[in-house]
């Protein structure tokens, strides 16, 4: 079992364009979290993804957005890039009935730069 | 607003020597907490849980409602210990939204 695993692990865009990443989650889990960490600090929560649907939302602005698949996999896409944006962002998965130990799964995270 | 304090960037010790990482929290609610390491080249990975209330790698934490503290303690630290180590509180336990900390960099020094 590869674990969570993002894509792309590294990627610089320009203020003003847009940024997808992707995010498959550990064999068995079915939610998937995606949090933000700016240099410096701790990851911060921006939303989960379950049964492909958006059920808990950080302080983010509407320019965050999400997609999970029917495979779980999910997506993360931000609009309109800031510098502020800039982060490494952080795909956790966990999974849900008897798998729900209440651990989250990290993967290694994609570094986006804004500049 | 739910916060968790970490209230040192960086906790350097020699080999042997106790560790205490200190974590305060602020939650009106009934807390679920949490550490989480990240090893040099590693990614985050959970550590202990307070509802554990288990000894990992020779760490403990206690969960002190009183003084809203959940701080990780090991008595004799290795150099393998050395890591970012973050404290976490959980806002929602059906949900596992996580409130991180802004961690400290442990060193051991041999």
């Amino acid at each position: 079992d590869a674990g969570v695993t993002q894509s792309p692990t590294h990627l610089i865009k320009t203020r003003g364009q847009q940024v997808t990443l992707r995010c498959s989650p550990k064999s068995g889990h079915d939610t998937v979290s995606w949090y933000q960490q700016a240099l410096g600090q701790g990851p911060q929560f921006i939303f989960q993804y379950y049964e492909e649907e958006e059920r808990q939302r950080g302080n983010f602005p509407d320019r965050f957005s999400g997609h999970q698949f029917p495979n779980y996999s999910s997506e993360l896409n931000v609009n309109a890039l800031l510098l502020g944006d800039s982060a490494l962002y952080l795909c956790a998965s966990s999974g849900g009935g008897l798998v729900n130990t209440g651990e989250l799964f990290f993967g290694e995270g994609s570094r986006l730069t804004v500049l | 607003a739910q916060r968790v304090t970490q209230p040192e960037k960086l906790l350097s010790v020699f080999k042997g020597a106790p560790v205490e990482l200190k974590c305060n929290y602020s939650y009106s609610g009934s807390p679920e907490l949490f550490w989480y390491v990240q090893y040099s080249r590693q990614r985050l990975q959970l550590l202990l849980r307070h509802i554990s209330r288990e000894s990992i790698k020779g760490f403990t934490a206690d969960l002190n409602k009183g003084e809203t503290s959940f701080h990780l303690k090991k008595p004799f630290a290795q150099e393998e210990d050395s890591a970012m180590y973050y404290c976490a509180l959980n806002m929602n336990t059906g949900f596992q939204k996580l409130v991180f900390g802004t961690g400290t960099r442990l060193l051991v020094s041999p």
